[in-house]
């Protein structure tokens, strides 16, 4: 099983302030996703990234995957309440159906 | 319709109780999971479905029991549980990932199971 840490576990910050998390892993992953989960809820899909130096932007997130494919980040410019929340980074695992989670960063967005 | 509904929203049983969870999406995706989240951990993969026929079981003890009816449902049944098996459970909906490179779940908002 393919594994991917993710750090900070926790993040608080003052709204309109800028913060990147990281994910990392040993191993080449052909893909990974960044999703966002708020408490009680599922996770929502905000990004796949294939490509090795990949960059997309979703309005203030910036997401980049490693040029070896072994990692990822996403920075938030310009932080807000409503980003709050947990961001997982997950990939292929053992097979085209099994896909493998980090740990996640809490953010809390503080007003 | 993007989305993968799941009901109940909260279920509450006792040990001896038989209850089932049950999970569908519109999107004609012919993959379908299960998974369980304990709090501040991420999501644990219990199930998959493909075309309707089930492709993985994480070794899950048969308490629990997956049902796919059609491509756009799939339940689980539960029976005779036990309080650590108390979480939130996710159902998830991905296109056919054969010969991709990448896997996108769509997951829905889950059920938050309380077992007394």
């Amino acid at each position: 099983t393919q594994l991917l840490e993710q750090s900070p576990q926790f993040l608080s910050i003052q709204e309109g302030e800028n913060l990147t998390v990281y994910c990392n892993s040993s191993s080449v992953f052909s893909s990974l996703q960044w999703y966002r989960q708020e408490p009680g809820e599922g996770p929502v899909l905000l990004v796949t990234v294939v490509t090795g130096g990949e960059v997309k932007k979703l309005k203030r997130l910036t997401f980049q995957f490693g040029d070896a494919r072994k990692d990822s980040s996403l920075h938030i410019t310009a932080a807000q309440p409503g980003d709050t929340g947990l961001y997982l980074c997950a990939g292929p695992s053992g097979g085209y159906q099994k896909v493998t989670f980090g740990i996640g960063t809490k953010l809390q967005v503080i007003p | 319709d993007t989305e993968v509904t799941q009901t109940p929203k909260h279920l509450v049983m006792g040990m001896t109780n038989k209850k089932s969870l049950k999970c569908e999406q519109h999107m004609g995706h012919r993959a379908m999971y299960w998974y369980k989240q304990k709090a501040k951990k991420p999501p644990e993969l219990m199930f998959v479905y493909s075309y309707e026929k089930l492709s993985i079981n994480e070794s899950v003890p048969s308490r629990f029991s997956p049902e796919c009816p059609n491509s756009s449902l799939l339940n689980l049944h539960l029976h005779a549980l036990q309080p650590e098996d108390s979480a939130l459970y996710l159902c998830a909906s991905s296109q056919d990932t054969r010969g991709r490179s990448y896997n996108e779940q769509f997951f829905g908002p889950g059920t938050r199971l309380t077992v007394l």
